[in-house]
């Protein structure tokens, strides 16, 4: 079956422009998770989404939000992006919160 | 907030026997232990998980002991394409709000 699908794969963007990213879970997952990864900070937890609903947030500004959709399909928003925004944004899907998860290959968001 | 600590990079040699020790203090008492792998431009992959003693699989064993504030991951025979970067994750519960807590990862180089 078709694995975790991030749209899109890079992306380009001036300081203060918003952006939004797309992840498509495998089907059946309900659990869906976003993270940064920096090279200097590394994998960095943003929030996780199980049926619609956020269940998990990790320590970031309210400028990062999320959703989900009742087909699972999960979308991250940024608003008024800074340089530090830039980095690879990770999406993955489990079918619950303490299992495996399955990562997309990510988006890369650079900010100029 | 739990930490989890692991070496910045190892080197090994192919046919050798790769062990890397992950430590985290605070674990949750129903939280598991998940070790990831991650190449180049692309999202991590999930190779074992565990929740205490010993744990196999077809590529790895993941020791665990008694307290578990750390775990070990062990690499049978490596070759040259388990060169990446190795990742620990351990969930963490801070109050109602369960933060995914990973290590920076172990930068793990294969050589003929």
């Amino acid at each position: 079956k078709a694995g975790v699908t991030q749209t899109p794969r890079y992306l380009i963007k001036t300081r203060g422009q918003q952006v939004t990213l797309s992840c498509s879970p495998i089907s059946g997952h309900r659990s869906v998770s976003w993270y940064q990864q920096t090279p200097g900070q590394g994998l960095q937890f943003l929030f996780e989404y199980f049926s619609e609903t956020q269940r998990n947030k990790g320590n970031f500004p309210g400028r990062f939000s999320g959703r989900q959709f009742s087909n699972s399909r999960s979308e991250m928003n940024v608003s008024t992006l800074e340089l530090g925004d830039s980095a690879l944004y990770l999406c993955a899907s489990s079918l619950f919160s303490n299992q495996p998860q399955h990562f997309g290959d990510g988006t890369r968001l650079s900010i100029l | 907030l739990a930490k989890t600590t692991q070496p910045i990079s190892m080197d090994s040699y192919e046919g050798q026997e790769v062990n890397i020790t992950c430590s985290h203090n605070n674990i949750a008492t129903n939280d598991y232990i998940t070790w990831y792998q991650q190449f180049p431009s692309q999202g991590p992959r999930f190779i074992i998980q565990g929740y205490k003693t010993k744990v196999t699989n077809e590529v790895a064993s993941l020791f665990i002991p008694a307290d578990r504030k750390s775990s070990t991951l062990s690499l049978p025979r490596v070759s040259l394409s388990d060169t990446a970067v190795y990742y620990c994750l351990v969930g963490e519960n801070a109050g109602n709000n369960r933060k995914l807590i990973w290590g920076l990862g172990t930068s793990l180089a294969v050589n003929p």
